[in-house]
């Protein structure tokens, strides 16, 4: 157990729709990265968040945004989802803002848009 | 942006004999080398990393390379173990990550 939890751990939905995904990082850790996995193109970096703040940003779509609270707990927001969203989500935590710091990896969220 | 391949896809061992994993990576900029071990319904579990001032690094069983002039680094297990049977992912990166397309392994007992 890393310590990161998601919720929800499955989540069905239809195209078109709004879904928000949840991550609450280790205790201690400030930073909190959002990660897609998909069959065809592998695990990719979508957004890290460092004590509430954007600090870098990688493949993200517009139709997606995120938010770190100041408990800390994220959000990745996924909106107008298409059939192409379907995918693992995952958040991982570090303690600081470096990308080399070890992070976290949570259990997922599997995403199925019909 | 980096662009990181990782081969082979898919690799399968006797246990007891060694594996190993290669990555290549565009970027210079680049100074960590994670990789991480994914097994099946869980998140990617980070087994061992190097810098970009170190050229090997090893933890028991598990070693990493890298030759930061030829951009590759590599992963080798030695004495494989059923339980090492699992997907393999290695990043690169400097200020975010960008992974290989994964290296699924199977060791047979």
């Amino acid at each position: 157990d890393s310590g990161v939890t998601q919720t929800p751990k499955h989540l069905i939905t239809a195209t078109g729709q709004r879904v928000t995904l949840r991550c609450s990082p280790r205790s201690g850790d400030l930073s909190v990265y959002w990660y897609q996995q998909s069959l065809d193109q592998g695990l990719q970096f979508l957004i890290q968040y460092y004590n509430g703040e954007e600090r870098a940003k990688g493949n993200i779509l517009e139709r997606f945004s995120a938010q770190q609270f100041p408990d800390l707990h994220s959000e990745l927001n996924l909106s107008s989802l298409e059939l192409g969203d379907s995918a693992l989500y995952f958040c991982a935590s570090s303690v600081g803002d470096l990308v080399r710091e070890t992070q976290y990896f949570g259990p997922g969220t599997r995403l199925l848009v019909l | 942006g980096e662009n990181v391949e990782q081969h082979p896809s898919t690799l399968s061992v006797q246990e007891g004999d060694s594996a190993v994993i290669k990555c290549t990576y565009s970027d210079s900029a680049s100074n960590y080398f994670p990789w991480y071990k994914q097994e099946l319904g869980k998140g990617p579990q980070l087994i061992i990393d190097i810098r970009s001032n170190v050229g090997e690094k090893k933890d028991q069983r598990i070693a990493v390379t890298l030759n930061k002039t030829a951009k590759h680094f590599s992963l080798h297990i030695t004495e494989t173990q059923p339980e090492d049977s699992a997907v393999y992912f290695c990043a690169a990166g400097f200020n975010k990550f960008y992974f290989g397309s994964g290296t699924k392994l199977n060791v047979k007992p």
